[in-house]
Order: C-alpha cells, then structure tokens, then sequence
C-alpha cells in the first residue's frame, strides 16, 4: 500500500516568511511524528500526535513552530519567521499504534527545506 | 531512556556478512531494540526489533544478548544498496518517540 507523502519534497523561501509543511500518514496509522535533519547531522524529535491530540511536543525547538493534525489523518507543520537554521529535511512518520506498544515507525522521504 | 552505543563507522566486503554492534546496558525489561537505516537523501527505513529473543525477517536477523544489554544486526550478504547509516534505538514506552543517536555508517565495497 502508499506509504508516508510528504509535501512539496523541496521548498525554498526567503527569510522571515511562514512555511507549511504537509504530512499525509498511512491510512490508519493513529500515531504521527515529525522529526527534523539538518545537513550532516541525526533526526531530531519534535512532536508526537495520537490521534488529532500532541502529547509530546518536547522537541519544538520555539514558538515559531506549531503543528496540528486534523481527522486523524493530515498533519500539517507549520514555521513562521524563518530563519536560516531552520534549513533541514522535515521528516514526518506513522505507525499504527494498535494494542501492542512496539509497533515500527514508517518514515516519508521528507521535505527539503532551504532558507535564502 | 536507555541510551545505546554504536561504532562511528564499518566496512563490509560485498557478499559478506556485516555484523553491526550495538551496546543498550540500560535497558530496561519492558523497552524494545529497534533498528533503522536511511540510504542518503532518503527517510529512515525500519529494519527490524525485538524485545528479548532473536528475530529473523527477509531483510535481516537481530541477535539480543541474553542479559539485553547489547544487540548485533545481522545483514548475511550484504551488497552495495546496504550501504546507509544504521540506527540502533531502544524504544521508549507506549507509543513513545524514538531517539536517534549517531549511528553506524557501514560502507559496503566491491
């Protein structure tokens, strides 16, 4: 079946303006992650969504970043005032969450975002 | 969370076997071992996990030590397309985030 999407894959904007960042999960999939990769470096966590409700949302590096998910399905991440350290892959994954609590992440490719 | 330990870097002949080490002497009895991989410019792939006993899937094997304080990724014939950096994670809880470290880069050669 689809896997993760992620879109656009690559977005270029001018500093200072807002991005938004789409994530269309597994279709079933509760559980919804975004993670950031900045160039050379690990996946940093930034939020967690069960459901269309974030529990954890430790990993939001300011309130610059929000995100929210609606129908248990989209989820949207959304940056405002870019500044150029904000350049990353945004990553976003799913996994089914069932009754079971070991069920994998499945990651989209992500979206390439670069600040000018 | 349980932290793990993986060496920076491996090589592997082409058609060998590479065995990836992981150390996770935090453990704790109810946190699985996960591992990943991500090819370049590609999101991570799940490989495989398991909690205590080994695991065998078309991709890989996963050995856990008896005392689960380390894990060894088995990839039997290992080709060029193998070549990534692998991630050893233990997870953290119910529906909980995973924590990515540095990983293994494993460079397969001809």
């Amino acid at each position: 079946g689809a896997g993760v999407s992620q879109s656009p894959s690559n977005k270029v904007t001018e500093k200072g303006k807002d991005v938004e960042l789409r994530c269309d999960p597994i279709s079933g999939h509760t559980a919804l992650y975004w993670y950031r990769q900045r160039l050379g470096q690990g996946l940093e966590f930034l939020i967690y969504f069960q459901g269309n409700s974030a529990p954890d949302k430790s990993g939001l590096p300011s309130d610059r970043f929000s995100a929210e998910r609606t129908g248990e399905s989209v989820s949207t991440l959304t940056i405002q005032r870019t500044q150029q350290e904000d350049s990353a892959v945004y990553l976003c994954a799913s996994s089914p969450m069932g009754r079971t609590d070991n069920s994998p992440l499945h990651f989209g490719n992500g979206t390439r975002l670069t600040v000018t | 969370d349980a932290k793990t330990t993986q060496p920076p870097s491996m090589d592997c002949a082409e058609g060998r076997a590479a065995n990836l080490p992981c150390n996770h002497s935090t453990i704790s009895g109810n946190e699985y071992v996960y591992w990943y991989r991500q090819i370049h410019s590609q999101g991570p792939q799940y490989i495989i996990h398991g909690l205590k006993n080994n695991e065998t899937n078309e991709m890989a094997s996963l050995i856990i030590t008896e005392d689960r304080k380390s894990s060894t990724l088995i990839l039997p014939h290992a080709t060029l397309r193998d070549t990534a950096v692998y991630y050893c994670i233990v997870r953290v809880g119910w529906g909980g985030k995973l924590i990515f470290g540095q990983g293994t880069e494993l460079s397969v050669k001809p």
